[in-house]
């Protein structure tokens, strides 16, 4: 199956500073890709829809600004957390549509990476 | 609206014995349905997944699922579990995009000796 990479696993920041987190297809071309966030012992949370190429799409209650996405290759969408803060702390989880056969309807998983923000 | 709903937060059993982990959807359009586990610290790995045919579904680590479209519901089973199970299970329901894609809100496995 397709797989998915997320780089860093864990990253511990001071409040204030940004975060970059890379999400990064590796054996197939993701024209979407989407960013999860999950708080201990809960759900996945959908924070935003990336598209390749064009602004992404958040959902309700996501600050934009905040959380910025870029999505500027078809492989490599990273999300950008500025000026985090102790709230920011989670577990970021990105996803990518394989657009191939049946497939298509399923996303793959990253392997997650856990944010702390002292 | 479209959800997920696990009515169990936490089941427990013996292992070796059976498991059936409960997922009802509710979805306006035809549902793609899932299932993933997450160890903790990890992401999702996908057990199975329904996208049409066969309402009775194989997965791997010896799952299957079945799909009742009169219940909506997606339920997991495993005839006989291992310590190795323990972890969090995920149900989730998609559309034919693969766009939207809705989970519940998890079950925590327990396995005991």
């Amino acid at each position: 199956g397709a797989v998915v990479s997320q780089h860093p696993s864990r990253v511990i920041c001071k409040s204030g500073t940004s975060v970059k987190i890379e999400c990064r297809s590796l054996d197939f071309q993701a024209t979407t890709m989407f960013w999860y966030r999950q708080f201990p012992k809960q759900s996945l949370m959908l924070m935003a829809t990336s598209n390749e190429g064009s602004k992404a799409t958040y959902e309700q209650g996501v600050e934009k600004d905040k959380f910025l996405i870029n999505h500027a290759s078809l492989t490599l969408s990273t999300l950008t957390v500025t000026s985090a803060h102790p709230e920011d702390s989670s577990f970021y989880i990105c996803s990518a549509r394989d657009p191939r056969g049946t497939s298509g309807n399923e996303q793959f998983f990253g392997p997650g990476t856990r944010l702390t923000v002292l | 609206a479209q959800s997920v709903t696990q009515p169990d937060i936490h089941i427990t059993v013996s292992e070796g014995a059976s498991l059936e982990l409960r997922c009802n959807y509710s979805y306006g359009a035809t549902p793609y349905l899932f299932w993933y586990v997450q160890s903790p610290g990890q992401g999702l790995q996908l057990l199975l997944k329904y996208f049409s045919g066969d309402t009775l579904v194989q997965g791997i680590k010896g799952f299957e699922a079945e799909f009742k479209r009169s219940q909506s519901s997606f339920n997991l089973r495993k005839p006989s579990v291992h310590w190795s199970d323990a972890a969090e299970y995920f149900c989730a329901v998609g559309s034919n995009t693969g766009n939207q894609f809705y989970f519940g809100t998890g079950t925590s496995l327990t396995v005991i000796p």
